[in-house]
């Protein structure tokens, strides 16, 4: 089945220890993503990569950090979390030049 | 920059009613435009998507929307809602950068529909 998977899809974790968000795809899609949804501000853009080893800064990118060293993954790394940073968080993915985006199924991420 | 506004963040009707999601965009060139459902404790969904050709695009669950060029709108239309549908629906609108099309999203309306 194709799909974008997260884990984990919950998460409670304290300021300053550090965390890993993982996504993985297994359509071979080139164009991954990452975005954060906050009530009454939709999905912000985090970071994106167009393919390996290929990543450039979205939106909101401050306190966040990213890599793509595979094709199928894309981890999104908080070095040290701080309680903004609580939030829905959505990886997506799909092929370049194609329009639709394919969702993870989200983590939610809580900062004490 | 893309800005997409999306009038009401909730918005409540009865099943069978009308359901009229509204959605508007800053594009001065035509863009490709689409609408996204979540439901709770899902990710997004594509609803349905307009790139080129007839203005009147249908997606799933009966639910259809109208490219509106001299309006800038994309607003999303089923005739009759039922329970199923309560869900946050999303507007969305891409930019063509670097070989690649950057979504901006709307802040998302929540629908409720009442017994």
């Amino acid at each position: 089945e194709a799909q974008v998977t997260q884990n984990p899809r919950y998460l409670i974790t304290v300021t300053g220890k550090k965390l890993t968000v993982t996504c993985s795809q297994n359509m071979n899609h080139e164009y991954m993503s990452w975005y954060r949804q906050d009530p009454g501000l939709g999905l912000r853009q985090i970071y994106y990569s167009m393919n390996v080893e290929v990543t450039d800064k979205g939106d909101v990118p401050e306190g966040y950090k990213v890599s793509r060293k595979e094709k199928r993954n894309f981890p999104l790394i908080l070095e040290s979390p701080s309680p903004n940073q609580t939030s829905l968080y959505f990886c997506a993915s799909s092929l370049i030049g194609v329009n639709e985006q394919f969702f993870g199924p989200g983590t939610r991420l809580t900062v004490l | 920059a893309q800005s997409v506004t999306q009038l009401g963040s909730h918005v409540s009707v009865s099943e069978g009613a009308l359901v009229l999601l509204r959605c508007n965009y800053s594009s001065s060139v035509p863009p490709y435009l689409f609408w996204y459902v979540q439901y709770p404790n899902q990710g997004l969904q594509l609803l349905l998507k307009y790139t080129t050709g007839a203005t009147l695009v249908k997606g799933i669950n009966g639910f259809e929307a109208e490219f509106k060029k001299s309006e800038t709108s994309f607003h999303l239309t089923k005739p009759s809602a039922h329970m199923s549908d309560a869900a946050e629906y999303f507007c969305a609108v891409t930019e063509k950068r670097n070989n690649f099309n950057k979504f901006y999203f709307g802040s998302g309306t929540k629908l409720n529909v009442k017994p």
